[in-house]
This record gives structure tokens, C-alpha cells and sequence, in this order.
């Protein structure tokens, strides 16, 4: 079955760029009908939708995070990355990749998620 | 648009029913998910346009509603249902979540 395995420092200098890489296995990412997600957790706090591609290169990004959001996709490696530019400790969090299924308009397949501190 | 999920925490039995709630801003249709989230895991998805229920998941969980009112209710509550619940909207970008609602054992 597909998984999807995050990669990446886990720990960020304010102001740099935080970089992460899923890994997916068991697919393609070349497949049609699903997009390719990242989404966050603050520590003990709720979900954030972070944005997505498609296979295409196609994106869409929280409005939030626009500004300093990067999401793209290598189909050669099956994989696709998230580079957050400009980080504050706010950006501190528990990050998952993750696949949104089209047909079902939902998440239904998530990475074990990776925790990104950002800190001095 | 914003979702807002009550109660924000519960305690419960094993063996009871548990209801849900999730109301959206503006009306989504039936584009409604609900994840399970156990500490120190990812969240899992158990129930997709608002009550079809994803493969493997016990028939006890069941989801209702559209527009701007939703509800996951667990029936005969089991131990390995004490977790945290979210709601999630992909009527439009961004997908928000709910808050979540931590189920806790009394």
C-alpha cells in the first residue's frame, strides 16, 4: 500500500529556511487523482492545511503562508518537497506530508509526521 | 471557512454513545471528513463526504449532516476509541480543521 515518509533537519535557525522532503512508496505520485498535502501541528494544538500539489505542479497554498511558501514536486524521485522561508518559533511544529484523495475529498493517506523545532 | 467543533472535550464510559459536533461558517455541501487522532500519531481518517465510512473502520462510528452541520457519533464506546477528533472541510482551499475534541476516559 502506499506510505508517504517526511525527511528534514529537525531543528531551524529563525529567519532561515525550513526544508522537508516526502518520500512516497508503494505509488506514484504520477497518478491522477490525488494531491500531494502538507499539513502542520503546533505542539498540543490543533491541524493547519499547509497546501498542496498535483502531479501537474499545480499548487495552492494557505493564504497564511503564502508569502513564504514553496511546495514542489520531483515525479523522477517520487517526491515532493516544502521549503517555508523567513521562519519565526511560530512555525515550530509537527509536520506531515500527506495524500488528499480527490474522489473521497478527504485525507486518507498521512506520513507519521516530523517535528520541525525552529530555535537559535 | 472557518469549522468550530463542540465539545472541545468529553469524558466518557466505555459502552456509551458519543455525538460530535462540527458547524461550518458557510455551507460545504457534504464535503465533511473526520480524522482520529491518537498522541503520538498521525491522524487517521475514518469518515469522507460527511458519512461514508473509510475501509477498516468499526461500523460503531457513523457521521450525518450537510450544510453547515455535522455530527461523529461513536455508538458503544470502546477503549481503543479514547482519542482526539477532528473535522476537516475540502468544500474550497484551504481545507481547515476543527479545533478537535479530545475523548476522555470517566
Amino acid at each position: 500500500q502506499v506510505q508517504l515518509q517526511e525527511s528534514g533537519p529537525g531543528l531551524v535557525k529563525p529567519s532561515q529556511t525550513l526544508s522537508l522532503t516526502c518520500t512516497v512508496s508503494g505509488g506514484f505520485i504520477r497518478s491522477g487523482g490525488y494531491y500531494w498535502s502538507w499539513i502542520r501541528q503546533h505542539p498540543g494544538r490543533g491541524l493547519e492545511w499547509i497546501g498542496y500539489i498535483y502531479y501537474s505542479g499545480s499548487t495552492y497554498y494557505n493564504p497564511s503562508l503564502k508569502s513564504r511558501l514553496t511546495i514542489s514536486v520531483d515525479t523522477s524521485k517520487n517526491q515532493f518537497s516544502l521549503k517555508l522561508n523567513s521562519v519565526t518559533a511560530a512555525d515550530t511544529a509537527i509536520y506531515y506530508c500527506a495524500r488528499e484523495n480527490e474522489p473521497m475529498d478527504a485525507i486518507d493517506i498521512w506520513g507519521q509526521g516530523t517535528m520541525v523545532t525552529v530555535s537559535s | 471557512i472557518q469549522l468550530t467543533q463542540s465539545p472541545s472535550s468529553l469524558s466518557a464510559s466505555v459502552g456509551d454513545t458519543v455525538t460530535i459536533t462540527c458547524r461550518a461558517s458557510q455551507g460545504i455541501s457534504r464535503y465533511l471528513a473526520w480524522y482520529q487522532q491518537k498522541p503520538g500519531e498521525a491522524p487517521k481518517l475514518l469518515i469522507y463526504a460527511t458519512s461514508t465510512l473509510q475501509s477498516g473502520v468499526p461500523s460503531r462510528f457513523s457521521g450525518s449532516g450537510s450544510g453547515t452541520d455535522f455530527t461523529l457519533t461513536i455508538s458503544s464506546l470502546q477503549p481503543e476509541d479514547f482519542a482526539t477528533y477532528y473535522c476537516q472541510h475540502l468544500n474550497s482551499y484551504p481545507g481547515t480543521f476543527g479545533g478537535g475534541t479530545k475523548v476522555e476516559i470517566k
